[in-house]
């Protein structure tokens, strides 16, 4: 596709089930980020994957939160026993590379509701 | 004290009025200030990003980055109903990997 694609748009789920939220980058972009942002908060860094290298987790706000990117393309964000204060949108960004993490291709987001 | 501090309005503005959005920082290491624009329901796109100290000019939108104040801006001439959005400003350090955005300044032009 010609942006980023993230599903679900929209996700319901009860307090302490987990989650799985993707993300498909654009085409040829190595690097991608997870972010989430909540109502009257600016964008929170969750996690980065740059071509082959290890990630950078340093975002993740607990061990409930893990993700993976697999083949060095589509990514998945897993959040284990949910909380109510999970709910949010979860962006996904992709750039081209790693010199060009000031431009930023972002999905429309996972809005994420937890009951 | 956030790495950015960015007032959350909301701004409202009469159509062809110049607007001005403003964030301040607190890292001097920061090397790359960003400006998105975010609609509803949808994720931030960019819309200008500087290098360093001084101005950009795009069409009608100006960023200005001042970094002995640690101040930056975007100025939009001839304000639209289509500018309506919220405006994020971002900054990144080279070499690092992590953009650190404003919470948004949300602007509404009228007709």
């Amino acid at each position: 596709g010609a942006g980023v694609s993230q599903s679900p748009s929209n996700k319901v789920t009860e307090k302490g089930k987990d989650v799985e939220l993707r993300c498909d980058p654009i085409s040829g972009h190595t690097a991608l980020y997870w972010y989430r942002q909540s109502l009257g908060q600016g964008l929170e860094f969750l996690i980065y994957f740059q071509g082959n290298s290890a990630p950078d987790k340093s975002g993740l706000p607990s061990d409930r939160f893990s993700a993976e990117r697999t083949g060095g393309s589509v990514s998945t964000l897993t959040i284990q026993r949910t909380q109510q204060e999970d709910s949010a949108v979860y962006l996904c960004a992709s750039s081209l590379r790693a010199s060009t993490n000031e431009k930023l291709f972002f999905g429309s987001g996972t809005q994420l509701s937890v009951l | 004290q956030k790495e950015v501090e960015q007032d959350p309005g909301p701004l409202s503005v009469p159509e062809g009025a110049i607007v001005s959005l403003n964030c301040t920082y607190s890292n001097s290491a920061f090397q790359y200030f960003m400006w998105y624009r975010q609609y509803s329901r949808k994720g931030p796109e960019l819309l200008m990003y500087t290098y360093s100290s001084g101005n950009k000019e795009d069409g009608r939108f100006t960023a200005q980055v001042d970094k002995s104040s640690k101040y930056i801006s975007l100025f939009i001439r001839d304000s639209q109903p289509s500018d309506s959005a919220t405006y994020l400003c971002a900054m990144l350090q080279t070499g690092a990997n992590n953009l650190f955005f404003g919470t948004g300044t949300r602007l509404t032009v009228i007709p």
